[in-house]
């Protein structure tokens, strides 16, 4: 069964401290997406980024850096230099076809309070 | 730059009333999804549309009914409302239902049911 968990349920840090925002999959697919999306206060889920199972390479993206390790079945998510802007729900989810259906599996999210 | 509007924004029910939230999109997407999100569960699929004229069932399907009613709008009906349909429910497209499509969402309709 596919399935993702964000264990952290609310994270607080002082401004200019890093986070890392955990996410651990489960899925029986070779073949799988894996995403981030921001929820600021306005409510809107904002896509980060994607990644898909064949591509195990670290990414950065200004502050934002994303760790892919499938031995581990993760796909964590680090904010360096955090600011007060990034408070926010941050989701991950896994698509894959599980059961020969269409899957779109959303994490429980993490609450993120950066403090100034 | 309006992407994925949904009307209305809030919205309160009595149990046993029916609504239907809107949702349309501009982008010329051909895949529509219809989501709600509880406290401490995430977002939750309850229909989806992977093209004009067809729609399938999510993981909650159960006391809603939806309808593709062009390429741009994908509306979602609860006949009978419950108070466990209390929610807020978003809207998201993308260009084709695959694995690989992120979704983009609109600003959420905050549905409560007494």
């Amino acid at each position: 069964a596919q399935k993702v968990t964000q264990a952290q349920t609310e994270i607080s840090v002082v401004e200019k401290e890093d986070v890392t925002l955990d996410c651990v999959y489960e899925t029986r697919d070779t073949t799988y997406y894996l995403f981030w999306y921001k929820q600021p206060p306005s409510g809107e889920l904002v896509f980060l980024i994607r990644r898909n199972s064949f591509d195990e390479q670290n990414e950065i993206s200004g502050r934002y850096s994303w760790n892919f390790q499938k031995s581990t079945s993760s796909f964590n998510f680090t904010i360096t230099a955090s600011q007060v802007v990034d408070s926010a729900v941050y989701f991950c989810a896994l698509s894959d076809h599980g059961s020969g259906t269409y899957k779109y599996i959303f994490g429980t999210g993490t609450r993120l309070k950066v403090l100034a | 730059n309006a992407g994925v509007t949904q009307t209305p924004k809030f919205q309160v029910l009595k149990t046993g009333q029916s609504m239907t939230l809107q949702c349309a999109q501009d982008m010329n997407h051909n895949s529509m999804y219809w989501y709600r999100q509880d406290p401490g569960m995430g977002l939750r699929l309850i229909y989806y549309s992977a093209s004009e004229g067809t729609t399938d069932k999510g993981e909650v399907p159960n006391g809603y009914n939806v309808s593709r009613l062009n390429k741009r709008e994908f509306s979602l009906r609860l006949e009978s409302a419950a108070p466990s349909q209390t929610s807020v429910y978003f809207c998201a497209s993308s260009e084709l239902v695959t694995l690989n499509q992120p979704q983009h969402f609109g600003d959420g309709t905050r549905l409560s049911i007494l």
